[in-house]
């Protein structure tokens, strides 16, 4: 079965420093997704990227934050200067469109990021 | 707006008791709702959605979950639970036209042999 891979599956980086989490996407898929989840928290929509651009972004997705899909079959979140409250676990999804009804997305494993 | 709440953040049943999740909702627009499970070190994989067709859904691995407009709720239920059911469930909603889900907190399910 076709699914979403990220790497890596665990960073621990320096607070101020910068991070890049890895995702490819399912192949036939054209709306890529990042999604984190604060230990303890809920899992939270950060951004939605469709036709190398973003679709939808919430308040989390701040200027420290971008998107990239560098190629044919990577998506790339981008966090500049990490800061403590950036822990969490970052989720990729894709979608294969959203259509008329509800939109399935398909989750990666994850990557938990650490800042110290 | 939307937002999603999952009662009790934690649930533990007897393997081949029933097992019931409970998911309320509230959206300003007809919602589409969604189980997700996580287990351990994995994805979270969709179980089942409700799309506006038959209020009664049924997912994979025996759950279903049936929509009740009236009381804002989308409860996931199996009859009988397995050990394999054990790990955390999400409910999510969003909204037509929206890219976006909105998810509970989640409910990690326990299951004592």
């Amino acid at each position: 079965e076709p699914e979403v891979t990220q790497t890596p599956s665990h960073q621990v980086t320096q607070m101020g420093q910068e991070v890049i989490l890895r995702c490819v996407p399912i192949s036939n898929h054209l709306y890529f997704y990042w999604y984190r989840q604060i230990l303890g928290q809920k899992v939270e929509f950060l951004v939605s990227f469709y036709n190398n651009e973003i679709s939808e972004k919430s308040e989390i997705f701040d200027d420290q934050f971008s998107v990239e899909r560098p190629d044919g079959s990577n998506f790339t979140l981008k966090i500049r200067s990490t800061k403590l409250e950036d822990s969490a676990m970052y989720f990729c999804a894709s979608s294969e469109a959203r259509g008329v009804g509800a939109n399935v997305l398909t989750f990666g494993a994850g990557s938990r990021l650490t800042v110290l | 707006a939307q937002s999603v709440t999952q009662l009790g953040s934690h649930v533990s049943v007897s393997e081949g008791a029933l097992v019931l999740l409970r998911c309320n909702y509230s959206s300003s627009v007809p919602p589409y709702l969604f189980w997700y499970v996580q287990y351990p070190n994995q994805g979270l994989q969709l179980l089942l959605k409700y799309t506006s067709a038959a209020t009664l859904v049924k997912g994979i691995n025996g759950f279903e979950a049936e929509f009740k407009k009236s009381e804002t709720s989308f409860h996931l239920t199996k009859p009988s639970a397995h050990m394999s059911d054990a790990a955390e469930y999400f409910c999510a909603v969003s909204g037509a036209g929206s890219y976006q889900l909105t998810f509970g907190k989640g409910t990690k399910l326990s299951v004592i042999p």
